[in-house]
Order: structure tokens, then sequence, then C-alpha cells
């Protein structure tokens, strides 16, 4: 059964230094989602994309977060630089369309000292 | 704007007893309801999910939810609960977000089921 692969699994790192996520989606998938869930919560949509453009990034805090999906397959979202809070998981989900069911991957657990 | 209410964060139950994980949702227009499960530090397993047609929607694991459109609810439900289904349960929103011209999940803050031996 396909699904979504993230990398890397856990990230440690000190606070101001840079971190970057990776996502595959699930082959043929069309929009792709990242969302942060902090410990005890629910996860919350940071960006989602269509292709390769952005269809939504309202919640991406845009003065240290970044996300890009340059080919339309593969993105990477990029904290420059990490702060205390930024500690979460980080989910990546995909569907072949915005109307149709999200599938998640494993997550990326960041911790910052 | 869409809104999810798990109105339970934790729910203690013991083993082969049935267990109900209670879900409103607020939405000015029709909506697509989801639930997921989560277990430790991994992604979200999606459980059932509501589009349309019959109300009693039956999922993975023996699980089953009921839209209740008047009472705005979507409470998810299993007979006989296992040790195995220790862990922490989403129900979500979908409806079309004007903003993004996209249909978006909204999701409650979880409740942790624990199965006691």
């Amino acid at each position: 059964e396909a699904e979504v692969a993230q990398s890397p699994r856990y990230k440690i790192t000190e606070k101001s230094q840079a971190v970057a996520f990776w996502c595959d989606p699930i082959s043929g998938h069309a929009t792709l989602y990242w969302y942060r869930q902090i410990l005890g919560q629910g996860p919350e949509l940071l960006v989602q994309f269509q292709d390769e453009s952005v269809v939504d990034d309202s919640q991406l805090p845009k003065d240290r977060f970044s996300a890009e999906r340059l080919k339309g397959v593969d993105s990477t979202l990029k904290i420059q630089p990490a702060e205390l809070g930024d500690s979460a998981m980080y989910l990546c989900a995909s569907s072949l369309a915005s109307s149709d069911t999200q599938y998640f991957g494993p997550g990326t657990r960041l911790t910052v000292l | 704007a869409q809104s999810v209410t798990q109105l339970d964060s934790q729910v203690p139950v013991f083993e082969e007893a049935p267990v109900e994980l209670r879900c409103n949702y607020s939405s000015s227009v029709s909506v697509y309801l989801f639930w997921y499960v989560q277990y430790p530090n991994q992604g979200l397993q999606l459980l059932l999910k509501y589009l349309s047609g019959s109300t009693l929607v039956k999922g993975i694991n023996g699980f089953e939810a009921e839209f209740n459109k008047s009472q705005t609810s979507f409470h998810l439900r299993k007979p006989s609960v296992h040790i195995s289904d220790t862990a922490e349960y989403f129900c979500a929103v979908s409806d079309l977000f004007s903003g993004a011209g996209s249909y978006q999940l909204t999701f409650g803050k979880g409740t942790k089921l624990s199965v006691i031996p």
C-alpha cells in the first residue's frame, strides 16, 4: 500500500539553528499539506500545495518558515531560525485532489533546545 | 469558519467494554466528517469518513460513527474495545475554504482512549 514518506523521524536542534523536513507524497497525489501538531492538540494546517503552487499559507509564520514543492512532487519545510516554541510534530499529508481524503505520513518530531 | 469540539480529553474504559467518543462540529455549509487515530509518535490513520448517504458509517478495527445533522454530531463508537485500541482519536471536519478555493480539514483537540486490562 502506498504511503506518505517523511524524514527525518526525529530532529533535535538548538534554538537559532536551521532545520528542514522532507515529505514524499503518495504517487499521483496533487495536493500536499504540512501540519504542525503541538503536544496535546490536534494538527493545524501550515501550508497547502496544489501541484507546485501554494494554495494557502495564511497560517505559516513566514518570517521564519518556508515551504516549497518545486516539481510538484516532494516537498521541503524549513525553519530558520528555530525557536523553543517550534517544538512539535510536523505532519505531511497528501490527497488526490483537495476534496479527497488526506493520507498522513509518520511525522517529524522536532525538539528545540 | 468551521470548528470541532471533542467533549472528552481522556476516556478510560475496561477491555471488552463499549466506548463512545463524542464529537460536535459547527459549520455554515455541508461538511465532510472524519475520524483519525494516532498511536504514540506516529502519524494519523483514517478510521472512517462521512461524505454523504447513510448516516451510519463503518470503519476499520470495528469502529463506527453516526452523523446527526440536527445535533451537529459525529460520535465514534465501538461495542467491545481491545488493549490495542489505546491511542488518541481525532475528529475532523472538511469543508470548502473559500479563501483558497479548496477543501481543508479542521481538527478537534483529540480524545485519549485508555483501555484498562
